[in-house]
């Protein structure tokens, strides 16, 4: 079964630093989606993609995030200047269109310390 | 603005028995999907099951069925004959067919005891 994959699957950084969490989502899919899930508290929902633009994005979404789709196969999520309070669980979804269901990859885990 | 609230933070139950999680939901909008998702310790997500809001006829995957009842806004899960890989973080999900995102409830840690 077609899988979204992300990397890294861990990932430690310094506050301040910049990161970029990747994700292949599945090859056929054209919505794709960043959500983040704080430990212990409920999944957030960041941005989602589509053609090639963002198309929603929530108010966590601000001005230190970005997302791009660099090479019609990747779907990056970049963190500006990372804040304590940025360590989270980070998913990457997509799906094939708005009638069909979302699959989500295994996450990545950032710790920002 | 959708909303989605789980009751239940946690929930036992013991192996081949029955349990059902609620979640009820609020949305403006007509056309809907609703989601559980299972989130066992690796802490991926993964689809259970989905219901669309203009289908009468509850889902059902296997062991898993749900109970939708779009006037009282309820969507609860019913697992049948519950297995020790059960165990896991339940959430449930509902997100707009003309829009983006997915809004999640607070969910509800299913043990399944032997």
């Amino acid at each position: 079964e077609p899988e979204v994959t992300q990397t890294p699957s861990h990932q430690v950084t310094q506050m301040g630093q910049e990161v970029i969490l990747r994700c292949v989502p599945i090859s056929n899919h054209l919505y794709f989606y960043w959500y983040r899930q704080i430990l212990g508290q409920k999944v957030e929902f960041l941005v989602s993609f589509y053609n090639n633009e963002i198309s929603e994005k929530s108010e966590i979404f601000d001005d230190q995030f970005s997302v791009e789709r660099p090479d019609g196969s990747n779907f990056t999520l970049k963190i500006r200047s990372t804040k304590l309070e940025d360590s989270a669980m980070y998913f990457c979804a997509s799906r094939r269109g708005l009638l069909y269901g979302y699959t989500f990859g295994s996450g990545t885990r950032l710790t920002v310390v | 603005a959708q909303t989605v609230t789980q009751s239940q933070p946690e929930m036992s139950v013991q192996e081949a028995e029955t349990v059902t999680l609620s979640c009820t939901y609020d949305t403006s909008e007509n056309n809907y999907y609703l989601f559980w998702y299972k989130q066992p310790p690796s802490r991926q997500m993964i689809l259970v099951i989905r219901q669309e809001a203009y289908k009468q006829q509850n889902a059902t995957e296997n062991r898993f069925s749900v109970n939708f009842q779009k006037a009282a806004k309820s969507f609860s899960l019913k697992i049948s004959d519950s297995q020790l890989g059960d165990t896991a973080m339940y959430f449930c999900a509902s997100g707009e067919t003309s829009g983006s995102r997915l809004t999640f409830g607070e969910g509800t840690q299913l043990t399944v005891n032997p």
